[in-house]
């Protein structure tokens, strides 16, 4: 199976600072990537889509890259509603996984 | 608009089996794959396989093998999970979600299950 690997685990920012998180493939993945946002509670919410694809309804604050086996999740301008956890995941290959997660907390 | 509508929370014991439904609306049920994953307390998502709800094939993950069966009704455009010899470690929020062929763009609402003596 594939194995992706997030960082960092958690980050402690402020609004308006930028963010990145970055997610590393086990093996090479093409842009077979996916973002999510989860809130305590609530189901995983899709952000990002083939790895750069802001999905419709997204704030454009959100973008993703890369490519192979290293992607990034980058938050422009944090604002308070985007205190969550995100999680990336792989659509390249079965079974399919999730990244461990980055909890981005207020500072 | 789209919606995924699961079952409610379940608790049961160790051994027992357990089935949740997620009824799809607001779309062509038959024309999108439906996948169930699962999330314990403090974890990641977890994938446990996945139905296509037209001729209603499955794939399973290899650690569930043996103990879970989707299956799905196309007269009421529901998928169900059945996951059976539960443990306590298989107390989780389960939820289901539609395969956009790059991501899940639609998740139920979870469905948790306890596993408790």
């Amino acid at each position: 199976a594939i194995q992706l690997t997030q960082s960092p685990s958690s980050l402690s920012a402020s609004v308006g600072d930028r963010v990145t998180i970055t997610c590393r493939a086990s093996q090479a993945i093409a842009i077979s990537l996916a973002w999510y946002q989860q809130k305590p509670g609530r189901a995983p919410k899709l952000l990002i889509y083939h790895a750069s694809n802001l999905e419709s309804g997204v704030p454009s604050r959100f973008s993703g890259s890369g490519s192979g086996t290293d992607f990034t999740l980058t938050i422009s301008s944090l604002q308070p509603e985007d205190f969550s956890t995100y999680y990336c995941q792989q659509f390249n290959s079965y079974p399919l996984t999730f990244g461990g997660g980055t909890k981005v907390e207020i500072k | 608009q789209v919606q995924l509508m699961q079952s409610g929370a379940e608790v049961k014991k160790p051994g027992a089996s357990v089935k949740v439904s997620c009824k799809a609306s607001g779309y062509t049920f038959t024309r999108y794959y439906i996948h169930w994953l699962r999330q314990a307390p403090g974890q990641g998502p977890e994938w446990m396989g996945i139905i296509n709800p037209s001729g209603g094939t499955t794939s399973y993950a290899e650690k569930f093998q043996g103990r879970v069966t989707m299956t799905r009704d196309t007269s009421t455009s529901t998928v169900y999970m059945e996951l059976s010899s539960l443990r306590s470690d298989d107390t989780a929020v389960y939820y289901c979600a539609r395969d956009l062929g790059t991501s899940f763009d639609y998740w139920g609402q979870g469905t948790l299950v306890t596993v408790s003596s």
